[in-house]
């Protein structure tokens, strides 16, 4: 069935380090790809989303490509910042039962100054 | 304006007993959604509506029933509340399939501590 792995965490990062957090899908049919964010006590909001294969999705320096010969969405950022800490995750949706969506695990990322 | 609410967003309650959490959305979404997140941050999807008709009920207790009185609604009604229930719950919508670009919006998440 269709599912996301996604790279576990916690990642613990200094501040304007290089983010990469891993991401990779199964699916039947062609997916659209999502990065949700949920910061400490809130609910998750979309970061970034991508609808076909080598579409770049970005969003407040963050970006992620939908690479369909990896089944991959990894998402990047060149310098984190202490507001980055949160929890990530990746997500895919297809049409197969409705508008259904799958996601990762989640990935907690903590930025320290 | 706030596209999807949920009330309570904290819930504390002894073993045994029933409750409810609200959700509402103002999106015009045919489809709404009931997550479970555990503590380790796992989101498990529980339900989904489209257009007040179940479509996706996950392996999940049957002390747990959700309700769709119009398109805009899905309240969980939970009955003999367990320790193991605790969690945050979060409700969500999205268009239909035919909109299936569309990502999904979550509500803020209710979070339930069962003593």
């Amino acid at each position: 069935g269709d599912s996301v792995t996604q790279m576990e965490g916690p990642v613990t990062l200094s501040e304007e380090a290089c983010l990469t957090i891993n991401c990779t899908y199964t699916a039947t049919g062609y997916p659209s790809l999502f990065w949700y964010v949920q910061y400490p006590g809130e609910g998750l909001q979309l970061l970034l989303k991508a609808t076909k294969a080598d579409d770049k999705g970005s969003n407040k320096g963050f970006e992620a490509t939908y690479r369909k010969e990896t089944t991959s969405f990894h998402l990047e950022k060149g310098s984190v910042q202490v507001s980055d800490s949160a929890v990530y995750f990746c997500a895919l949706s297809t049409s197969n039962t409705g508008n259904q969506f799958y996601f990762g695990t989640g990935t907690s990322l903590t930025v320290i100054p | 304006d706030t596209a999807v609410s949920q009330t309570p967003k904290y819930l504390v309650t002894q073993m045994g007993n029933d409750k409810s959490i609200k959700c509402e959305q103002n999106l015009g979404h045919d489809t709404m959604y009931w997550y479970k997140q555990d503590s380790k941050k796992f989101l498990k999807i529980m339900f989904s509506y489209n257009n007040k008709e179940l479509i996706i009920n996950e392996t999940v207790p049957n002390r747990f029933s959700p309700k769709s009185p119009d398109k805009a609604h899905l309240n969980l009604h939970i009955n003999s509340l367990e320790l193991g229930d605790s969690a945050v719950y979060f409700c969500a919508s999205s268009p239909y399939q035919q909109a299936m670009n569309t990502e999904a919006f979550f509500g803020q998440g209710t979070r339930l501590t069962v003593v």
